[in-house]
């Protein structure tokens, strides 16, 4: 069984600034991935990121970074020169290496102030 | 780039009548799954699938509901009698499944309304 807290309900940033978006989740697995998504007012979920949990490197996507604690089972979004449209809500599922459904948690509604 | 779509986008129906909800996953994805959103609500599993057979569902999937692939390319939710609390945005997600290619792509979602 997989759990997922994301503890900022809300968030607010300016545009072009930095903001960071906290996780931290359970699971049983040893060996798994972890995803943010972000589900702009579309509603369409769009991955962002992805890291495996086998790596110790943290995963990096352009203005998109992590930074993955294994131990402390923590798994934070860094968004770099924040835009517009990165206003979104974001999520952070864990998934087993054996592709198992996603669990999600409540999410955190960021919004980019023009 | 290859992406999974939903139709409709939209269904209104009456409370106890059937819907089927569409899908067509990535083409050359194995495992298909269900979401459920409820407006303001986390996103919930459904069903999972994967080799023409379900292969794990939640509480919330009772004999109300049913998925099939038709077709080698649908994939399909059925609800036989809708309720008023069906009402949310369903998302079909497919991934590829080998080579630790895992992460799943959705779909733009189908947002049911029942009346």
């Amino acid at each position: 069984a997989q759990t997922v807290t994301q503890s900022q309900p809300e968030m607010s940033v300016q545009e072009a600034e930095t903001v960071t978006l906290s996780c931290t989740y359970d699971t049983s697995e040893n060996n798994y991935y972890l995803f943010w998504y972000k589900q702009p007012p579309s509603r369409q979920m769009i991955l962002v990121i992805r890291q495996e949990a086998y790596k110790q490197q943290n995963a990096t996507e352009n203005r998109f970074s992590v930074n993955f604690q294994k131990a402390a089972k923590s798994f934070s979004l860094k968004i770099s020169d924040s835009q517009l449209g990165d206003t979104a809500m974001y999520f952070c599922p864990p998934a087993p290496l054996s592709g198992d459904k996603l669990t999600f948690g409540t999410g955190t509604r960021l919004a980019v102030r023009p | 780039e290859p992406e999974v779509t939903q139709t409709p986008s939209h269904q209104v129906t009456q409370m106890g009548q059937e819907v089927i909800l569409r899908c067509v996953p990535i083409s050359n994805h194995l495992y298909f799954y269900w979401y459920r959103q409820i407006l303001g609500q986390k996103v919930e599993f459904l069903v999972s699938f994967y080799n023409n057979e379900i292969s794990e569902k939640s509480e919330i999937f009772d004999d109300q509901f049913s998925v099939e692939r038709p077709d080698g390319s649908n994939f399909t939710l059925k609800i036989r009698s809708t309720k008023l609390e069906d009402s949310a945005m369903y998302f079909c997600a497919s991934h590829h499944g080998r080579d630790r290619n895992i992460e799943q792509f959705f779909g733009p979602g189908t947002r049911l309304t029942v009346l």
